[in-house]
Order: C-alpha cells, then sequence, then structure tokens
C-alpha cells in the first residue's frame, strides 16, 4: 500500500512569505502529526489532527497551523516565514499510535532565505 | 525541560560488535517507549517499541531493555552492520488518548568497516 506523502519535497521561500505543507496519510490512517526537525534538536511536535480536529499541539508560535480534510489528508501552514523556521518538515500517520507506532513520510526541506 | 534525553549525540562502533544506544527520561507517567531509525532525506521508520510492563523486547538483531527504576531504556544491536549506520531516535507516550509523543535528540551511529 501507498506510503504517506509529502508534498512538496523541496521548497525556497523568502523571509515574511507563507507556506503550505501538504501531507496524504496511508489510508485508512486517521491520525496525522506534523514535526519540524532541525540539527541538533531531534524531532519537534508541532501538532496532532484526528478525523479533522486537532487533538494535540506543540509549543509553538500562532504563526504554525495546520488543518485535516475528511479525507485525512492534512496541510500545515506557516505564515511570515522566518530564517529559523528552515528545517525538514515530517509528517506521520497512523491508526494506533501506540501498538505500531508512526509512519513518517519523507518530509519537505523548507529554506527560508 | 527535555524528558526524553539521548545524551549521546553520537556513537562510532566496529562492524560485528554491538551497538549500545542509551535514552533517559524524566517523566513516569511514560508507560511506552519507541525507537525510530533515520537515514538522511528520509523520514523516521519505526524499530521497536517497548511497554513499561516489560523491561525487554527482542527483534532480530535489536533489542530493547527498560529499566523503570532508574527511567532508562536501551537499544541493543548486535552484530551491527553497515546499514545500520543512521540516526536513532527514541521516544516516549503516556497510556491515555493523548498520543503525543516525545522525542529525544537522536543519536548518530557511526558503524566501521
Amino acid at each position: 500500500k501507498a506510503g504517506v506523502t509529502q508534498t512538496p519535497r523541496y521548497l525556497i521561500k523568502t523571509r515574511g512569505q507563507q507556506v503550505t505543507l501538504s501531507c496524504s496519510p496511508i489510508s485508512g490512517h486517521r491520525s496525522v502529526s506534523w514535526y519540524q526537525q532541525t540539527p541538533g534538536q531531534g524531532l519537534q511536535f508541532l501538532f496532532e489532527y484526528f478525523s479533522e480536529t486537532q487533538r494535540n499541539k506543540g509549543n509553538f508560535p500562532g504563526r504554525f497551523s495546520g488543518r485535516q480534510f475528511s479525507n485525512s489528508r492534512s496541510e500545515m501552514n506557516v505564515s511570515t516565514l522566518e530564517l529559523g523556521d528552515s528545517a525538514l518538515y515530517l509528517c506521520a500517520s497512523s491508526q494506533t499510535p501506540q501498538i505500531n507506532g508512526y509512519t513518517f513520510g519523507s518530509g519537505t526541506r523548507l529554506t527560508v532565505v | 525541560d527535555q524528558q526524553v534525553k539521548q545524551n549521546s549525540p553520537s556513537l562510532s562502533v566496529q562492524e560485528g560488535r554491538i551497538s549500545i544506544l542509551n535514552c533517559d527520561y524524566t517523566n513516569s507517567m511514560f508507560d511506552y517507549f519507541l525507537w525510530y531509525k533515520k537515514y538522511p532525506a528520509e523520514g523516521p521508520t519505526f524499530l521497536i517499541s517497548i511497554s513499561s510492563i516489560k523491561d525487554k523486547n527482542e527483534d532480530g538483531r535489536f533489542t530493547v531493555f527498560l529499566n523503570k527504576s532508574a527511567k532508562h531504556l536501551s537499544l541493543h544491536i548486535v552484530p551491527s552492520q553497515p546499514g545500520d549506520s543512521a540516526v536513532y531516535f527514541c521516544a516516549a507516550t503516556t497510556g491515555d488518548s493523548n498520543y503525543q509523543l516525545i522525542w529525544g535528540a537522536g543519536t548518530k551511529l557511526i558503524i566501521k568497516p
């Protein structure tokens, strides 16, 4: 079956712009989580959606937002981009996270210049 | 406040020997722990997990040990192979409906030929 698909793979944006990243989970997975990975910081949790509702949220400013659609596809948006937002953004989906863990996509590499 | 800590940013091991990756946690409410492996430019992949009711879980060359009193877990890989060179993340979660994973910063494992 198809894995978690993230688009685009690479993105270059200018400071102050906004960006939308997309994630298509594995079919049947209703939980979608977003993470930011920067060198030396590991994976920082952004938010998790389940059945179109935000179930959990990490400690990121309000410039970071997301949503989930009825088909479980999810988008995250970052407004007023800052240089420090340059990172690998990972999406993960799961049916039962505690039993099966999460399946991650390959990520979107965002570079803010 | 880092609830999950991987204190070794990197580890170098000879091929064929045992690799031991360590992880410490502070939250005694964590009751499920997972290890993920990540190659460059790819999302993390689920390796192995352990519930707090166990102290050991084995899957092929990978064994995870949990010491609840010390709030410490470790991943043993034996024998280590070149393909094991990657960044390893440990993650933890509580047993409630909040499935948020708390991640360590990762340890880069380098297997030397």
